[in-house]
């Protein structure tokens, strides 16, 4: 079955520091990937999608991930966290199997110190 | 341009009461869902519009839980009688095509408490 894994519930950083969450799925073929965030009190918002061709790929507010085949794993990062990225990340799968659907992972939510 | 509308934003309701949340989706998107999000997970699916049919509704309780999407447009989501475990945030989203590679628009949600 399809199933996404956050390993991290949170995730506390520096502002100024690096960022990189965890991502790991299962599906059985090339899976398209997604990345949303939703901050508190609001729905979710698309950061950056992986369909095919490059694997490292670039989002809004500075984010990129990178898809490994090998490893099944679709990380974000991000050079220099902000105050505002504090927010919940959420990873996902598209998937077609006997009909779309989208599977999301639990979630890390994000804390930014000053 | 308008995102997904829901309404009510927060509802608060003594257990065996109904319930109905309402959903505007984007213009033109002829894909509906509701995904219900308890604390601390991740969406999950209840039911799939294309256009006015739902395609797929099998994570729906179809005891006390029922939608409907008129006209193709807009939706409603109902609860009858709501359990004190239906309490969660409940999200309609909204996309233009159907398909994996399908990138979902969500709405702030909507917050039910079942006291």
């Amino acid at each position: 079955a399809q199933s996404v894994t956050q390993p991290d519930i949170h995730i506390t950083v520096s502002e100024g520091a690096s960022l990189e969450l965890r991502c790991n799925y299962s599906y059985g073929a090339t899976p398209y990937l997604f990345w949303y965030v939703q901050s508190p009190g609001q729905g979710l918002q698309l950061l950056l999608k992986y369909f095919s061709g490059d694997t490292l790929v670039q989002g809004i507010k500075g984010f990129e991930a990178e898809f490994k085949r090998s490893q099944s794993s679709f990380n974000l990062r991000k050079p220099s966290v902000h105050w505002s990225d504090a927010a919940e990340y959420f990873c996902a799968v598209g998937a077609n199997t006997g009909g779309f659907k989208t599977i999301f992972g639990a979630g890390t939510r994000l804390f930014v110190k000053a | 341009e308008a995102g997904v509308v829901q309404s009510p934003r927060y509802k608060i309701i003594e257990k065996k009461q109904p319930v109905a949340f309402w959903c505007n989706p984007i213009s033109g998107h002829n894909t509906l869902y509701w995904y219900l999000q308890n604390l601390g997970q991740g969406p999950e699916l209840l039911i799939r519009y294309e256009n006015e049919e739902a395609v797929d509704d099998s994570q729906l309780p179809k005891d006390r839980f029922s939608a409907e999407r008129l006209k193709g447009v807009d939706s409603t989501l109902k609860i009858q009688p709501a359990e004190l475990g239906d309490s969660a945030v409940y999200l309609c989203a909204s996309s233009s095509g159907t398909g994996g590679a399908n990138v979902l628009t969500f709405g702030a949600g909507s917050r039910l408490t079942v006291l």
